[in-house]
């Protein structure tokens, strides 16, 4: 059973780098057809997608967030990372680590999660 | 771009039938995932692919599409079955990820 553990700060001042790390159980990162992810919520609001890696550390972000974002691989650890810089209160959310699926069928999905990781903007 | 469309809540009797939509350019060309999020919980994976449950979920869940519309069918809903639903696939113009907004689903 795979198992996905976000670990960080949970407070991150205004203009500061809120980073998380997620570290992979149960399951190897290096095992290709998976695209580890990162979504967040903010408290009462719906999903939204923030980016992903591969094991070999393709990346693909979202255009909103983009300039900000930067997301790590280290295979050694089984973990991913996420570094979001110059946030504020709108980056206030829970974010979740997830391992995507994905296939030349036009399936994909998010089939493991991690518990999620309030991360609160504030000074 | 494209987005992806639910509405924002439905509600069911304990027992009956309840289908929860969603609409997307995307959908012709991807298969949608669905999934359940309870309050304070992780979302959970309910259906996907054509129409696929993960082990341990009930086989009361069922998927379906046509066109740019797909949706997650719950025949007898059950009390523990409150909660919201969120549709997500990939946009078709872009390997962006994309979710809808999410239907908060009420079982009276």
């Amino acid at each position: 059973q795979v198992q996905l553990q976000e670990s960080g700060p949970g407070l991150v001042k205004p203009s500061q780098t809120l980073s998380l790390t997620c570290t992979v159980s149960g399951g190897s990162i290096n095992s290709g057809g998976y695209y580890w992810s990162w979504i967040r919520q903010v408290p009462g609001k719906g999903l939204e997608w923030i980016g992903y890696i591969l094991y070999s550390g393709i990346t693909y972000y979202s255009p909103s967030l983009k300039s900000r974002l930067t997301m790590a691989v280290d295979t050694s650890k089984s973990q991913f990372s996420l570094k979001l810089r110059s946030v504020t209160a709108a980056d206030t959310a829970v974010y979740y680590c997830a391992r995507q699926y994905g296939d030349t069928f036009g399936q994909y999905y998010f089939d493991y999660w991690g518990q999620g990781s309030l991360v609160t903007v504030s000074s | 771009s494209s987005e992806l469309t639910q509405d924002p809540a439905v509600s069911v009797a304990l027992g009956q039938t309840v289908r929860i939509t969603c609409q997307g350019d995307s959908l012709r060309n991807y298969y949608a995932s669905w999934y359940q999020q309870k309050p304070g919980q992780a979302p959970i994976l309910v259906i996907y692919g054509k129409n696929n449950r993960p082990s341990g979920i009930p086989d009361r869940f069922s998927g379906s599409s046509s066109g740019d519309a797909t949706s997650l069918t719950i025949t007898g809903a059950q009390a523990e079955d409150e909660a919201d639903y969120y549709c997500n696939s990939r946009d078709y113009t872009s390997n962006r990820v994309i979710f809808g907004g999410g239907t908060k689903l009420t079982v009276l």
